[in-house]
């Protein structure tokens, strides 16, 4: 079946550096991809939709220079936490968007921990 | 707005034993429903959905679930439990019938199947 890759599946990084997480999709073309935050014993919270070839739209709340992201080709989008701070510390999943056969579906990474010290 | 109630954010069954994980949802308009799991280091796969064609819906791995609109409920049923089904498990709200535009998660629910 259809598969979304996500990388790193963790990373610990010190607070002021820059993290970057990749997301795939392996077989099949993403038109939109989709970015979720996840904080502990909270829902996962959409952050932002992106379309190939386009500016990202961010939901309210969440700052775009601070996560930004690229959609450059139809396989691949990247979110980079810039100066990431503490309280980025979160679980961040990405979601691609594709057609299997008649069907167009929402297909998940595995997630990225990220733990700001 | 759409938003999602998960009941419990842990929930243990036997094996064997009858497994219901419950959803409310609130929506203005028609929503489309969905359940979502995730096993340990994997991503999310989706269950089953509601797309209003009929109530009760039949999923993967032998769930199922039943939409209750006088209820605004949504609840995650399997006769009974496998080991292989300790899990998270997601339910989520949109107002596309794909789930493929935004989509709003419940928090939750761990499920423990003990043998």
């Amino acid at each position: 079946g259809a598969v979304v890759s996500q990388h790193p599946s963790r990373v610990i990084c010190k607070s002021g550096t820059s993290v970057k997480i990749e997301c795939r999709s392996l077989d099949f073309q993403a038109t939109t991809m989709f970015w979720y935050r996840q904080f502990p014993k909270q829902s996962l919270m959409l952050m932002a939709t992106s379309n190939e070839g386009s500016k990202a739209t961010y939901e309210q709340g969440v700052e775009k220079d601070k996560f930004l992201i690229n959609h450059a080709s139809l396989t691949l989008s990247t979110l980079t936490v810039t100066s990431a701070h503490p309280e980025d510390s979160s679980f961040y999943i990405c979601s691609a968007r594709g057609e299997t056969g008649e069907d167009e579906k929402l297909f998940f990474g595995s997630g990225t921990q990220l733990s700001v010290l | 707005a759409q938003s999602v109630t998960q009941l419990g954010s842990h929930v243990s069954v036997s094996e064997g034993a009858l497994v219901l994980l419950r959803c409310n949802y609130s929506s203005s308009v028609p929503p489309y429903l969905f359940w979502y799991v995730q096993y340990p280091n994997q991503g999310l796969q989706l269950l089953l959905k509601y797309t209003s064609a009929a109530t009760l819906v039949k999923g993967i791995n032998g769930f199922e679930a039943e939409f209750k609109k006088s209820e605004t409920s949504f609840h995650l049923t399997k006769p009974s439990a496998h080991m292989s089904d300790a899990a998270e498990y997601f339910c989520a709200v949109s107002d596309a019938p794909g789930g493929s535009e935004k989509l709003v998660f419940g928090k939750g629910t761990k499920l423990t199947v003990n043998p």
